[in-house]
């Protein structure tokens, strides 16, 4: 199993660009949230998909888009890149509530 | 949502175990309490979580109160590996939390060779 994979492992782009952060689970989980992490700081939830064909904001959705493609797949995507989402993007899936979340290794973005 | 309190940080040596202690007074009957760790430049990884009983797992023990207000991790032999950053965080199963985890700042462990 490879467990959560992301891509890319990091990125570079300029103000008002856009791009799209992949995230996979093969664990077959249902449930599956993205975090953003800025230096110094916890995660902080942006969209979470409780189960396939859902997805809801979490506390800092702004400036961001989800879609769960299908069980396994879960994108992330930045329509106009602005400087504040330079962070650490990282991927997690659950099986259910009862059990522990899984984290991809992370995505470093940085907007110029 | 319940909240945790972490000290900000903790120093140990290593191979002499470690006690990280966690506060959460608001705790509901339904909240269970979880650990994360953070190694640098990785995402976090799950260590140990449980409701009421105390728990022990190959990475780690739990010990929760009798009244469930705190918590504490302890790791029995602390190794340079287990430098990380530890996340005490309450998770409700089920209800309307959907799974979501609310991580706070966490206590950043250092050990020492």
């Amino acid at each position: 199993n490879a467990g959560v994979t992301q891509t890319p492992k990091f990125q570079v782009l300029k103000t008002g660009q856009s791009m799209t952060l992949q995230c996979a689970q093969d664990m077959n989980h249902n449930s599956m949230y993205w975090y953003r992490q800025d230096p110094g700081m916890g995660l902080r939830l942006i969209y979470y998909s409780a189960s396939e064909g859902t997805t809801d904001k979490g506390e800092v959705p702004n400036g961001y888009n989800v879609s769960r493609l299908n069980k396994r797949e879960f994108s992330l995507r930045l329509e106009s890149a602005a400087p504040s989402q330079t962070s650490v993007y990282f991927c997690a899936s659950r099986l259910d509530y009862y059990n522990e979340q899984f984290f991809g290794p992370g995505t470093r973005l940085t907007v110029l | 949502d319940a909240k945790t309190t972490q000290p900000n940080s903790m120093e140990s040596n290593e191979e002499e175990p470690v006690h990280l202690p966690c506060n959460h007074s608001t705790i509901s009957g339904t909240d269970y309490i979880h650990w994360y760790r953070q190694l640098p430049s990785q995402g976090p990884e799950y260590v140990i979580h449980g409701l009421t009983s105390n728990v022990n797992n190959r990475m780690a023990s739990l010990a929760i109160a009798e009244d469930r207000k705190s918590s504490t991790l302890i790791l029995h032999r602390a190794t340079l590996r287990d430098a990380a950053v530890y996340y005490c965080i309450l998770d409700n199963a089920g209800g309307t939390s959907y799974g979501k985890l609310t991580f706070g700042q966490g206590t950043i462990l250092t050990v020492h060779p």
